[in-house]
């Protein structure tokens, strides 16, 4: 069965600084998404950012972008210039096409620091 | 568009009561999937439906289910109401049949079980 781990609990990065949260997953498929979620507090879960497996370069979106490292079944978020907006909590997401379902972490708290 | 509406937004049930939840998915999304989350346990995957069929089911007692109208409206159901049963249900819709869609979320219906 697939697993997706996300072993930082909480996190904490000073304004305009860089924060790097970590995603390990689980799978013996071949082709499959990685999804990184934000859920800003009391606030709807939004699409940060997504890598197809097949794909070796790694997504950017604006200061967002991934590490994706496939052999190792590695998928880190890194977070630049970080505003304090950017507090909310992050999941880490998988999906493959043959189950029509998501995994998702326990999530990371990112407290931003003015 | 319109996203994703859920309701009602909040709930406060006592135990062995029933309670239906309701998910608009965005106009033209034919999948939705179902979600709770809680502190300890995160999100967890409910189930999933696409063109009025259930594809798939996590691991929740047979008290939780849920069905999808035609016009892709769905509504889960929690009977005999439990204590842990205390929650955030979140929906998520996507556009198309596979699996490695990016899902977009309801804000959730919080539910209490007192």
């Amino acid at each position: 069965a697939q697993t997706v781990t996300q072993s930082q609990p909480e996190m904490s990065v000073q304004e305009a600084e860089t924060v790097t949260l970590s995603c390990t997953y689980d799978t013996s498929e071949s082709d499959y998404y990685l999804f990184w979620y934000k859920q800003p507090p009391s606030r709807q879960m939004i699409l940060v950012i997504r890598q197809e497996a097949y794909k070796q370069q790694n997504a950017t979106e604006n200061r967002f972008s991934v590490n994706f490292q496939k052999a190792a079944k590695s998928f880190s978020l890194k977070i630049s210039d970080s505003q304090l907006g950017d507090a909310a909590m992050y999941f880490c997401a998988y999906s493959d096409p043959g189950t029509y379902k998501y995994i998702f972490g326990t999530g990371t708290r990112l407290k931003v620091l003015a | 568009k319109a996203g994703v509406t859920q309701t009602p937004r909040y709930l406060i049930k006592t135990r062995g009561q029933q309670v239906t939840l309701s998910c608009s998915p965005i106009s033209g999304h034919r999948s939705v999937s179902w979600y709770q989350q809680t502190p300890g346990q995160g999100l967890q995957f409910l189930f999933e439906y696409f063109s009025e069929t259930q594809r798939n089911k996590g691991n929740f007692p047979g008290r939780f289910s849920g069905r999808q109208f035609s016009n892709s409206r769905s509504e889960m159901n929690v009977s005999t109401l439990e204590l842990g049963d205390s929650a955030l249900y979140l929906c998520a819709s996507s556009p198309r049949d596979r699996g490695t869609e990016t899902q977009y979320f309801g804000p959730g219906t919080r539910l209490l079980v007192l």
